[in-house]
């Protein structure tokens, strides 16, 4: 069964920095892309980032919103995804999703997302 | 950055359709925008319905679909069950950054 768990959410400081993780399970996660989704209480969905796979040179993309505080990084060998957060804002406050890309190979290729993990809260007070 | 709107929210009646549109600040919505749907039921996860304007995943329901109208990305659903009452989010892609839309909330009722 193709899982996403996201873990490491938690209470931090404004200012402060947080680590969290997404373990991956059911698919070869070196192939993907993974995103990282949020969304903060009563609000809408923001997306956050991207890391896209070794075949891509593990190139990362970011919302203006975190670019320069928040990094994206993987490890595929232990079928693991990371989102490190520096600098925190209260605004950052939110459940944090990770989310699986696929390959469609049509005329053009690009990936889509597919999976989504249930998420890890995380609350920044100042 | 770009902003994304959508309907704050619709009404469908048991059985009909209702369709929801996703409008970008910057022009019209195209195929290059890779407009996507996600489905929020209160207390869950998003899930992915359609992606690329009009594919569905394994899991989409038949009743789903996804088409571009009039200069705006659009989500039909054709003979709603109660199951469908959720929150429907939009995402359109703009050259390597994802914005998503503001958010639709249907009540089958």
């Amino acid at each position: 069964e193709v899982q996403l768990v996201e873990s490491g959410g938690g209470s931090v400081q404004s200012g402060g920095s947080l680590r969290v993780s997404c373990a991956a399970s059911g698919f070869i996660f070196s192939d993907h892309y993974m995103d990282w989704v949020r969304q903060a209480p009563g609000k809408g969905l923001e997306w956050v980032g991207r890391i896209k796979n070794r075949a891509n040179g593990y190139t990362t993309l970011y919302a203006a919103s975190v670019r320069g505080r928040f990094t994206i990084s993987r490890d595929d060998s232990m079928s693991s995804l990371y989102l490190q957060m520096d600098s925190l804002k209260t605004e950052d406050a939110a459940v944090y999703y990770c989310v699986r890309l696929t390959l469609v190979v049509e005329r053009s290729n690009y990936y889509y997302m597919d999976v989504w993990g249930k998420g890890t809260t995380v609350t920044v007070s100042s | 950055q770009a902003v994304v709107t959508q309907e704050p929210s619709l009404t469908v009646s048991p059985g009909g359709t209702v369709t929801l549109t996703c409008g970008s600040s910057t022009g019209t919505v195209t195929s290059g925008h890779y407009p996507y749907w996600f489905q929020q039921r209160p207390g869950q996860a998003p899930r992915t319905l359609i992606y690329a304007t009009s594919s569905k995943h394994s899991w989409t329901p038949a009743r789903f679909s996804g088409s571009l109208l009039g200069g705006y990305a659009a989500l039909t659903l054709s003979g709603a069950q109660p199951e469908d009452e959720a929150e429907y989010y939009c995402l359109l892609s703009y050259s390597g950054v994802y914005v998503f839309g503001t958010g639709t909330k249907v009540t089958v009722l």
